[in-house]
C-alpha cells in the first residue's frame, strides 16, 4: 500500500479561484514533507518543505500546512493562474531512509 | 547548466531493442537516483548511487535493467530487450548530501520519455 495518498486525483478551476489539495501519509519515522510542482514534460520542482515542528509554510501564492499528529498536509493555491496548471506531488521523507515516498499527484488544470 | 540534465528527452524503441539513458547530475552532488514514472503516477524508486557505488538497486524491476556511475558523476540507465511495459518517463535526481534531514533535497532532471512499440 502506498504510504502517501493524495486527493483529489485531478481538478479543474477557473483562473483567479482558489483550491486546496490534500495529502495523507503513513511514513514513519517522519522527517519532512515537501510539495513538488511538476509541469508537463518536466521534472518535479520543490515548492515547500516542512519538518515536524512546522505547521504552515508559504511560497508566494502557495501555502502548505502540516498536521503531524493526524499525518495530513494540504497545499492551498490562492488566486490561481494559468501557469499553475501542473501536477502537484506530495513527497514524504523518513528520518532513517534516503528514499522518498511519493504520492501519485493531483493534476490541476486552470482555465481562463 | 546548473541543473540536472538528461538525454535523450524522448526515445522510441522497438520491442526487444536495448536503450541507454543518460543523466548528468549537478556538479559535486554525491547522491544520484533513478526513478520510473508511469503516466498519472508519482515516481517510483529504481536505484541509488553514492558517488560511484551503487548502494541500492532494489527498485529495478528486472535483470534487464542495469545502471552505472563509473566515475561518480554521469550515470547511465540501460534497459535490455525492452518490453512495452517499460514505457514510462525515467527521472534522474541528485542531491548534495547522502543523508536525511531538512537540508536533504533531491533535484530532478526533466526526464526521458521512453516509448516501446
Amino acid at each position: 500500500k502506498n504510504q502517501v495518498e493524495q486527493s483529489p486525483q485531478s481538478l479543474i478551476i477557473l483562473e483567479g479561484k482558489n483550491c486546496t489539495l490534500q495529502c495523507n501519509y503513513t511514513v514513519s519515522p517522519f522527517s519532512n514533507l515537501r510539495w513538488y510542482k511538476q509541469d508537463t514534460g518536466r521534472g518535479p520542482v520543490s515548492l515547500t518543505i516542512m519538518t515536524f515542528s512546522e505547521n504552515t509554510k508559504s511560497n508566494g501564492r502557495y501555502t502548505a500546512t502540516l498536521d503531524a499528529d493526524t499525518k495530513q498536509s494540504s497545499l492551498h493555491i490562492t488566486a490561481s493562474q494559468l501557469s499553475d496548471s501542473a501536477s502537484y506531488i506530495c513527497v514524504v521523507s523518513a528520518s532513517n531512509d534516503y528514499k522518498l515516498s511519493f504520492g501519485a499527484g493531483t493534476t490541476v488544470t486552470v482555465r481562463a | 547548466g546548473a541543473g540536472v540534465s538528461q538525454s535523450p528527452r524522448y526515445k522510441v524503441a522497438k520491442r526487444g531493442q536495448d536503450v541507454a539513458l543518460r543523466c548528468d547530475p549537478i556538479s559535486g552532488h554525491v547522491s544520484l537516483f533513478w526513478y520510473q514514472q508511469a503516466l498519472g503516477q508519482g515516481p517510483e524508486f529504481l536505484t541509488y548511487f553514492q558517488n560511484e557505488a551503487q548502494l541500492d538497486k532494489s527498485g529495478l524491476p528486472s535483470d534487464r535493467f542495469f545502471a552505472e556511475r563509473p566515475e561518480g558523476s554521469v550515470s547511465t540507465l540501460k534497459i535490455q530487450r525492452t518490453q512495452q511495459e517499460d514505457s514510462a518517463v525515467y527521472l534522474c535526481a541528485s542531491s548534495l548530501t547522502p543523508g536525511q534531514g531538512r537540508s536533504y533535497e533531491q533535484y530532478f532532471g526533466p526526464g526521458t520519455r521512453l516509448t516501446v512499440t
